[in-house]
């Protein structure tokens, strides 16, 4: 089993939908969690943490799921600029200096 | 404010050539330093990391090597590079554990012919 695990996609959205995407990881010890956003041909920018309690910004909310091990981003109101791929990010474990990054789950949304 | 910095961004380079790409962060001090690789269409590959001057350690056998000599410089080399090394490679720092989240630069496209 992978340590990081997301669906590829692609996610094909029209605007104003809310799409979901799940990312799972297999160390029940992990720390910390994160979603970056790639655009084609750039470096991966950090979109949100993931805290324990969920948290939100904006249109984008982030859950975790410590009991089946997910964790979840939603956006509400896609808009043709959140297309990307959108990387899911975990820590192993607490003093650990490397970052686990999973393959990413494309979005397109289409006008 | 922090930045990092990467360069060039892009490169086009002939088989067996050598290589060396720089990275260096301004605005924080003994940050965490990393070297990705994106080969196309893939995820990230983590290939070296640094928690200090001098201390490098790496994550997959290759005919790439890294070295710190300064606390805020990164530096990825290879004597001669093989079609296998195209790809993206990225920079990136934290400022100490990894809790925090990565920066990455905007990256080095290299293209090996």
């Amino acid at each position: 089993r992978k340590e990081v695990e997301q669906d590829p996609g692609p996610f094909n959205v029209p605007e104003g939908a809310t799409v979901a995407f799940n990312c799972t990881y297999s160390n029940s010890a992990s720390q910390s969690f994160f979603w970056y956003r790639q655009d084609c041909r750039k470096e991966p920018k950090l979109l949100m943490s993931v805290y324990s309690s969920g948290n939100e910004d904006g249109r984008f909310t982030a859950q975790l799921n410590r009991a089946s091990q997910y964790i979840s981003l939603l956006i509400r109101d896609s808009k043709l600029s959140d297309s990307a791929t959108y990387l899911c990010v975990v820590n192993m474990k607490r003093g650990y200096q490397k970052v686990t990054f999973g393959t990413g789950t494309k979005l397109q949304v289409i006008p | 404010s922090q930045t990092i910095h990467q360069w060039p961004a892009t490169l086009v380079q002939p088989v067996g050539s050598p290589l060396s790409l720089e990275c260096t962060v301004e605005g924080t001090s003994n940050p965490n330093l990393y070297w990705y690789r994106q080969a196309a269409g893939r995820g990230l590959q983590l290939l070296f990391y640094s928690v200090g001057i001098g201390q490098i350690s790496s994550e997959v056998p290759q005919n790439l090597s890294a070295s710190r000599p300064q606390d805020r410089q990164f530096i990825l080399s290879s004597k001669k590079l093989l079609l296998s090394d195209s790809g993206f490679y990225l920079c990136a720092w934290s400022p100490g554990e990894a809790n925090y989240g990565y920066t990455f630069g905007s990256g080095t496209r290299l293209t090996v012919v």
